[in-house]
């Protein structure tokens, strides 16, 4: 059974840093891309970065780029967003996701999200 | 510009049926999506993903009264005698090489 955890997130103050993580199992982690898609309080999904199954591509959305970096380790299996410069309109709830094939999405999976505040 | 649009809330009767619909902006009317589902307080969940011609690849246990379509830039998910639990938003999504894009969510409410 695929299962998607993530953690690292809390409250933290603007302009601060955080990295999230997100501990994947129940599938070949080394084979499929995966993705952070975050969701404010009350709003829609928002696409947020995604990473190749062997880290050979990234992609971000115009609204973190360049002060977020996705990453993932596949001798152990986890993802990894670092936050930097945070900003109050950066407060969502952070959902990692398995990209249904390969290379590809959509998302057959997602995690049960982990909460980021930035507030001073 | 890869956009989705959704109509923001839709209702239903218990046992009934709906049909939710998700249109693809203009000249990305070949596309496929997904859709997804969003319980009150839970993660999205994956339900299916639709291509241009209607075919579909459902998520792992998902119901058949779950089912999608496609006519031209629509998309479309049919859930068949509803129930108390489908009460929920739905985001369909598509993409791109190097862009995701997520339609605003219908939200269901079950009469």
């Amino acid at each position: 059974e695929v299962h998607l955890l993530e953690s690292g997130g809390g409250l933290i103050q603007p302009g601060g840093s955080l990295r999230l993580s997100c501990a994947a199992s129940g599938f070949t982690f080394s084979n499929f891309g995966m993705s952070w898609v975050r969701q404010a309080p009350g709003k829609g999904l928002e696409w947020v970065s995604a990473i190749g199954a062997t880290s050979d591509v990234a992609y971000y959305a115009d609204s973190v780029k360049g002060r977020f970096t996705i990453s993932r380790d596949n001798s152990k299996n986890t993802l990894y967003l670092q936050m930097n410069t945070l900003r109050a309109d950066d407060t969502a709830v952070y959902y990692c996701a398995k990209y249904f094939a390969s290379g590809s999405p959509p998302f057959d999976y997602w995690g049960q999200g982990t909460l980021v505040t930035v507030s001073s | 510009q890869l956009g989705l649009t959704q109509s923001p809330s839709a209702s239903a009767s218990l046992g009934a049926s709906v049909k939710l619909t998700c249109t693809l902006n203009s000249g990305h009317s070949s596309h496929a999506i997904a859709w997804h589902q969003q319980q009150p307080e839970k993660g999205p969940r994956y339900l299916m993903k639709l291509n241009s011609d209607g075919s579909h690849i459902k998520g792992d246990g998902i119901p058949d009264r779950f089912s999608g379509s496609s006519s031209g830039a629509e998309r479309y998910l049919t859930i068949s005698s509803l129930q108390s639990e489908d009460e929920a938003e739905y985001y369909c999504q598509t993409w791109d090489i190097g862009i995701v894009v997520f339609g605003g969510g219908t939200k269901l409410t079950v009469l």
